[in-house]
Order: C-alpha cells, then structure tokens, then sequence
C-alpha cells in the first residue's frame, strides 16, 4: 500500500511566480492536511479538505494561498506570486474517512525555495 | 502564542538507555495527543498516541505518560537505540474541533552507540 506521495519534492520559484504543490493520499484515504514547517520551527497547520470540500482553512494566509481537493486527481496546494517568505516544507498528510483523522499519515513534503 | 511547548530543543543519550522527551501543553480542549518522529528530508512518521482518558499508552519500546492536571505528557523510549536518534514532535487535537494537529517545535534526540 503506498504511502501519501507529494511531488515535486524540491521546487524553486522566482519571486512573483506561481508554486503548485501535489499530494496523493494514501489509498481509501479521503481526508487531506496540509502543514508548513518555516526552518527550526513546527509544522503549522494551514488547511484540511475532504474531496470537493474545505473543511478547515483557519491555518491557510488570506491572499496568495489556495487548495483544492477535487473529485479526481491530487490535492493542489497553490501559491501565487510567491516571496522569500514562503520558502519552506510543505507537507502533506491523509487520514481514512470515518474517524477523526488522529493519525494521520505525512508525506515526504515538498520543500520551497523562492529565490 | 505556542499551544504545544517543547522546551528542549535538544537530548543525548548513550545507547541502552532510556530516553524521555517532554512536552507542555495550555489548551484545556485538547483531548488526543501523538508524538511523530522524523528524519531529515522526510516526513513525520506517526510513532505512539495517547486520549485523554488514558494516563499511559505503551507500544513496545514506547511508552507516553500523560498528565492532565500538569498538563504534561512525555514520551519514553526504553531502551534508546542509534536508529532513533530523530526529531521528535508532539502534536495534540482538540475535542470538538478542527481535525487539525497542533505541533511543538520538535526536539532532537541523538542516541550514542
């Protein structure tokens, strides 16, 4: 059973730029997380989506960031117009459906620089 | 404001002995809390989980202690091995909320052969 995958795994931007970040859950997994971890910090929690749906985007920066979770394919994280400031791991994780997501399962994570 | 604290940044331990990470927490909602543990370039792997109507949860080498009126918990890993030598989070959830996890800033434990 393959784990949650992400890709890229390492992207560079330039400043202005638009970043998209991919995420795979895990097979019959149909809750998906997105966390941030800023260099010797924690992972922060930017937003939790089912398919279709955001759940929870209390963590998400009000301009620039959105996700989406759609129907068919991977969870897209997107970043538009990106800045120095948003060089960091983006991780992603998946729970299965029905419980409430206490262990949720992370990918490799994608790690941004804006140059 | 860091819901989730883990005050020690760092912890070396010989091989063979126990180790135990902590972690302090301030919101009296949370009611589920997990430690991860991650390695360079890779993502957080789940290691043990603990409800707050447990005081203890073992899983092998693992063992986390929870105490809720200090509102404490730490993790102990007896006995340490290099292999576990990582970064440790805590994480916790709130009941009723948000499935989202609230993570510490992580503590690096190295464990000496």
């Amino acid at each position: 059973n393959a784990g949650v995958m992400q890709n890229p795994r390492h992207l560079v931007r330039r400043r202005g730029q638009e970043a998209r970040l991919r995420c795979s859950p895990m097979k019959g997994h149909s809750h998906v997380y997105w966390y941030r971890q800023l260099p010797e910090e924690g992972l922060k929690f930017m937003v939790y989506l089912q398919k279709e749906n955001i759940i929870d985007e209390s963590g998400m920066p009000k301009e620039r960031f959105s996700a989406e979770f759609p129907k068919e394919g991977p969870s897209i994280l997107r970043i538009q117009q990106v800045v120095r400031g948003d060089s960091a791991a983006y991780f992603c994780a998946s729970s299965p459906p029905g419980g409430r997501g206490y262990e949720q399962y992370f990918g490799p994570g994608t790690r941004l620089t804006v140059t | 404001d860091q819901q989730v604290k883990q005050n020690s940044p760092s912890l070396s331990v010989q091989e063979g002995r126990i180790s135990i990470l902590n972690c302090d927490y301030t919101n009296s909602m949370f009611d589920y809390f997990l430690w991860y543990k991650k390695y360079p370039a890779e993502g957080p792997t789940f290691l043990i989980s603990i409800s707050s109507i447990k005081d203890k949860n073992e899983d092998g080498r693992f063992t986390v202690f929870l105490n809720k009126s200090a509102k404490h918990l730490s993790l102990h890993i007896v006995p340490s091995q290099p292999g576990d030598s990582a970064v440790y989070f805590c994480a916790a959830m709130e009941k009723g909320g948000s499935e989202k996890l609230v993570f510490g800033k992580g503590t690096k434990l190295t464990v000496n052969p």
